[in-house]
């Protein structure tokens, strides 16, 4: 089983959609947990971090479920420059911050 | 500047043949890492260094070989390059005391012919 798993997509949406991605971790003691975004051969940046609350930052919203080592990220009014592949992240076992990354789920967003 | 940076940026090269892949950082993190990205996977983690004096290998380090000159140096190389170490290259570093995630080079997409 892979230590990080997404659903690879590609999801295709229209402009202003609310689109949901999910990933898996199957490390139970893994603490830092992360959206990265890819863009085609460009390196992965950080989208943002996900908290155990659960956060927002404008239109993206992450939520962790640690219960059922769940990962979701989801995009309100999704815009054409959303277009991108998007890298569920998770520390490894050991606390140091070497983090495992999933194969990254694909979003083409259409006018 | 950028503040992780990756040379050459494209690379052809033979069978056999050594190369070497260089990063150099600019944030003053003491962690720096290699990963390689093949077409619909995720990022493979090949050899990672906590301080100059650490070296540590990751999932796929044969074939590899690094080389931490100074804190913010990280050369990563291919002893004998064979044609599936094609590959986009990436280093990596991050901070020690904040675990914000790591920031990344642009990348070295290799061609071994």
């Amino acid at each position: 089983r892979k230590e990080v798993e997404q659903d690879p997509g590609p999801f295709n949406v229209p402009e202003g959609a609310t689109v949901a991605f999910n990933c898996t971790y199957s490390n139970s003691a893994s603490q830092s947990f992360f959206w990265y975004r890819q863009d085609c051969r460009k390196e992965p940046k950080l989208l943002m971090s996900v908290y155990s609350s659960g956060n927002e930052d404008g239109r993206f919203t992450a939520q962790l479920n640690r219960a059922s080592q769940y990962i979701s990220l989801l995009i309100r009014d999704s815009k054409l420059s959303d277009s991108a592949t998007y890298l569920c992240v998770v520390n490894s076992i050991g606390g140091y911050n070497k983090l495992i990354f999933g194969a990254g789920t694909r979003l083409a967003v259409h006018p | 500047d950028a503040d992780v940076t990756q040379t050459p940026r494209n690379r052809i090269t033979k069978t056999g043949k050594r190369i070497m892949l260089e990063c150099s950082q600019t944030k003053g993190h003491d962690r720096m890492y290699w990963y390689r990205q093949d077409p619909g996977l995720g990022l493979q983690l090949i050899y990672y260094s906590f301080d100059v004096k650490d070296i540590n290998k990751g999932e796929i380090s044969d074939g590899y070989s690094v080389s931490r000159q100074a804190q913010a140096k990280f050369s990563l190389s291919l002893e004998s390059a064979i044609p599936n170490q094609t590959a986009l290259y990436f280093c990596a570093t991050s901070d020690k005391e904040r675990n914000y995630g790591y920031t990344f080079g642009s990348g070295t997409r290799l061609t071994v012919v």
